[in-house]
C-alpha cells in the first residue's frame, strides 16, 4: 500500500472553495491516472499521464483540472465543485511497456474521500 | 465497444465454503483481465491477471480466476473462503490493442463472508 500514497485521505470543501489532491508513486513507473469511484457506479477514468504528458481526457468538466510536474506526482486541482462531485478520487501509476507488450498493472493508492458541500 | 459485468451486486457464502465472483467481458480483439479488491476506506489491491497462456491464474491470498473464451468469462473463485475475504471485488478488462491505461472495470461485487 506505500506504493502509491495520496493526500489528504479526506476532504470536506465548499462549492466555492478551491483544493488540491496530491498523489504520489514510489514504484519507478511512468504513467499515472486519477480515476473517480461513485457508489453503484463503475470506475470513471478521468486522466492520464505518460511520461507527465496528458494522454487521455474523458470529457471531465473544466472544474477539475491535473497537473503531472514529473512522473512521481501527480495533483488534481479542484475549483467551484458541485455536490455530485463527491466521491472516492483513486490515484493509479503504471510502467507503460513498449506497444506489443501492454501487460502492464495498475497500482492504485488509497484515495481521498471528498465531500461537497 | 468494451464492457465489463459483473452479473451479482452481492455474494454471500459460509466461512469454509467455495466462493465464486462472476465476470463477462466484451472487447473488439484478445483482452487482458485483471481482478482487483477494495477493502473498507481503502484504494483497489491487485489480485490476479490473465494474460496468455494457463487458463487458469493464480493470484494472491489463494485467489484464482479461469479464463473462458468462448463464454467471455473470467471467474473469480477460492476453494475455501475466509471471513477476512469480505470486500468487494472489481473485475476489469483492456484490449490488447487498446490506448495506454484504458482499463473498464464493472460495477463491483461485494462478497460477505459469514463464520
Amino acid at each position: 500500500e506505500t506504493g502509491v500514497t495520496q493526500t489528504p485521505r479526506h476532504l470536506v470543501m465548499g462549492m466555492t472553495n478551491k483544493k488540491s489532491l496530491k498523489c504520489e508513486q514510489h514504484l519507478g513507473h511512468n504513467a499515472m491516472y486519477w480515476y473517480k469511484q461513485s457508489a453503484k457506479k463503475p470506475l470513471e477514468l478521468m486522466f492520464v499521464y505518460s511520461l507527465e504528458e496528458r494522454v487521455e481526457n474523458n470529457s471531465v468538466p473544466s472544474r477539475f483540472s491535473p497537473e503531472c510536474p514529473n512522473s512521481s506526482h501527480l495533483f488534481l486541482h479542484l475549483h467551484t465543485l458541485q455536490p455530485e462531485d463527491s466521491a472516492l478520487y483513486l490515484c493509479a501509476s503504471s510502467q507503460d511497456p513498449p506497444l506489443r507488450e501492454r501487460t502492464d498493472t495498475q497500482y492504485f493508492g488509497p484515495g481521498t474521500r471528498l465531500t461537497v458541500l | 465497444a468494451q464492457s465489463v459485468a459483473q452479473p451479482e451486486d452481492q455474494v454471500n457464502v459460509a466461512e469454509g465454503n467455495p466462493l465464486t465472483v462472476k465476470c463477462t467481458y466484451s472487447v473488439s480483439g484478445n483482452p487482458y483481465l485483471f481482478w482487483y479488491v477494495q477493502y473498507p476506506n481503502r484504494g483497489l489491491q491487485f489480485l490476479l491477471k490473465y494474460i496468455t497462456g494457463d487458463n487458469l491464474v493464480k493470484g494472491s491470498y489463494g485467489f484464482e480466476a479461469e479464463f473462458n473464451k468462448s463464454q467471455t468469462s473470467f471467474h473469480l473463485k477460492k476453494p475455501s473462503a475466509l471471513v477476512s475475504d469480505s470486500a468487494l471485488y472489481f473485475c476489469a478488462v483492456r484490449d490488447r490493442g487498446s490506448t495506454l491505461g484504458r482499463l473498464y472495470f464493472g460495477r463491483g461485487t461485494q462478497l460477505t463472508v459469514w463464520p
